[in-house]
């Protein structure tokens, strides 16, 4: 199956400063590539997804690469704010399954004031 | 807007009882999974369903079951509770095969 590495687990930052997490994935098959954004106690919510037909996509303040040759795509988030703290988890479809998804294990990221 | 409801944001419960969890969605989505969530391990999949009454085991089966009589209903079921079942679990659901995925709120359980 898929395997996804998330790094760094940790992130912490200045307020105004970038931060940029990155995933590496196994299966050069796959195809969608989604974060998510989960402040404390509440649920995941998508922030920004990329499909393996193109290599950017921007949404204001973040905007996510994808290398497939390399197998890596990359969350940046830029003039980080206060309420960017939360944990962030990067995503990628399984061999043969458009409706399952394998997780990495999430970077906490602090933005500190 | 797609709502994922879970039953309870909190539940304790003791080893050995039997568990159930509860989620609820309002889309008609054919689609629906549970996730489990620990520090450091990001998302589990424990299971998901297709379609009514059909599923299929994710990457931790092992201690649940599911249950899916309803295509808005899937339910999460620890038949003899234990410890190291303590967790935080996620329902998710899409419709067909466009992601992405809905979460719900999660529900917090604690097995003393």
């Amino acid at each position: 199956g898929e395997n996804v590495e998330q790094h760094p687990s940790t992130l912490s930052v200045q307020e105004g400063d970038s931060a940029v997490i990155k995933c590496t994935y196994s299966d050069s098959a796959s195809n969608y590539f989604p974060w998510y954004k989960q402040e404390l106690g509440k649920r995941p919510q998508l922030i920004i997804d990329i499909r393996s037909n193109v290599g950017e996509k921007k949404d204001q303040r973040i905007a996510v690469t994808l290398n497939k040759t390399a197998k890596h795509f990359s969350l940046h988030i830029t003039e980080t704010q206060p309420e960017d703290s939360a944990v962030y988890f990067c995503a990628a479809p399984p061999r043969g399954s458009a409706r399952q998804l394998t997780f990495g294990s999430g970077t906490q990221l602090t933005v500190l004031p | 807007d797609v709502k994922v409801t879970q039953s309870s944001r909190y539940l304790v419960k003791r080893t050995g009882e039997k568990v159930f969890l509860e989620c609820v969605q309002d889309m008609d989505h054919e689609n629906m999974f549970w996730y489990r969530q620990d520090p450091g391990l990001g998302l589990r999949l424990i299971y998901f369903s297709y379609d009514v009454k059909m599923k299929e085991k994710g990457d931790i089966p092992e201690g649940y079951s599911v249950s899916r009589e309803k295509k808005e209903r899937f339910s999460l079921i620890l038949e003899s509770a234990s410890t190291n079942q303590t967790s935080m679990y996620l329902c998710a659901s899409i419709y067909r095969g466009e992601q992405p995925q809905h979460f719900g709120d999660g529900t917090r359980l604690s097995i003393l």
